[in-house]
């Protein structure tokens, strides 16, 4: 079946540091890519999403690129701040479905 | 625009009885889906409701049921509830349903199981 694996956590970086978090998936054909982000005490917002091959999501100065040949969707951003911490989760549907597989999510704490 | 809106915040309950989660959709969203969300389990899938149907389901025992009205919104039951159903329940929604329609998450009802 369809499954989403991330990068572990939790991740502690200065801020302005350069992020990334790791997001492979294992789907058949060509699923669409989410990354959502929980803040505390909320529900999962949209960060941004891909929906083929090559496409690059962007919001708030994160991006992700979905690339078919790695299975991959990592999340990048060029310079974090405090208030980017938070629980991230790369996340698919497949096959025409509602279904989101979700990964585990990765804890990111950013410090001044 | 008023967001997907989640009653009760939060709840607790014993274990052996049933509880009633309410979710309302964004006005215009058609699609309604449950996760569940625990530290050990992770988000998972309940079920999925469009125009009063479900229509997808998750690998849940026959415990979680949920409906979903003609003005689109939507609630779930679990019944005689377990130390394990303590978790935080979100509801999402989108327009259609469809794998490319981002869902829009509520902030979640926390559920507390004694």
């Amino acid at each position: 079946g369809d499954s989403v694996t991330q990068m572990e956590g939790p991740v502690t970086l200065s801020e302005e540091a350069f992020l990334t978090i790791n997001c492979t998936y294992t789907a058949t054909g060509y699923p669409s890519l989410f990354w959502y982000v929980q803040y505390p005490g909320e529900g999962l917002q949209l960060l941004l999403k891909a929906t083929k091959a090559d496409d690059k999501g962007s919001n708030k100065g994160f991006e992700a690129t979905y690339r078919k040949e790695t299975t991959s969707f990592h999340l990048e951003k060029g310079s974090v701040q405090v208030s980017d911490s938070a629980v991230y989760f790369c996340a698919l549907t497949h096959g025409g479905n509602e279904k989101l597989t979700f990964g585990t999510g990765t804890r990111l704490t950013i410090i001044p | 625009k008023a967001g997907v809106t989640q009653t009760p915040r939060y709840l607790i309950k014993t274990r052996g009885q049933q509880v009633t989660l309410s979710c309302s959709p964004i006005s215009g969203h058609r699609s309604v889906s449950w996760y569940q969300q625990t530290p050990g389990q992770g988000l998972q899938f309940l079920f999925e409701y469009f125009s009063e149907t479900q229509r997808n389901k998750g690998n849940f025992p026959g415990r979680f049921s949920g409906r979903q009205f003609s003005n689109s919104r939507s609630e779930m039951n679990v019944s005689t509830l377990e130390l394990g159903d303590s978790a935080l329940y979100l509801c999402a929604s989108s327009p259609e349903g469809g794998r490319n329609q981002p869902q829009h998450f509520g902030d979640g009802t926390r559920l507390s199981i004694l």
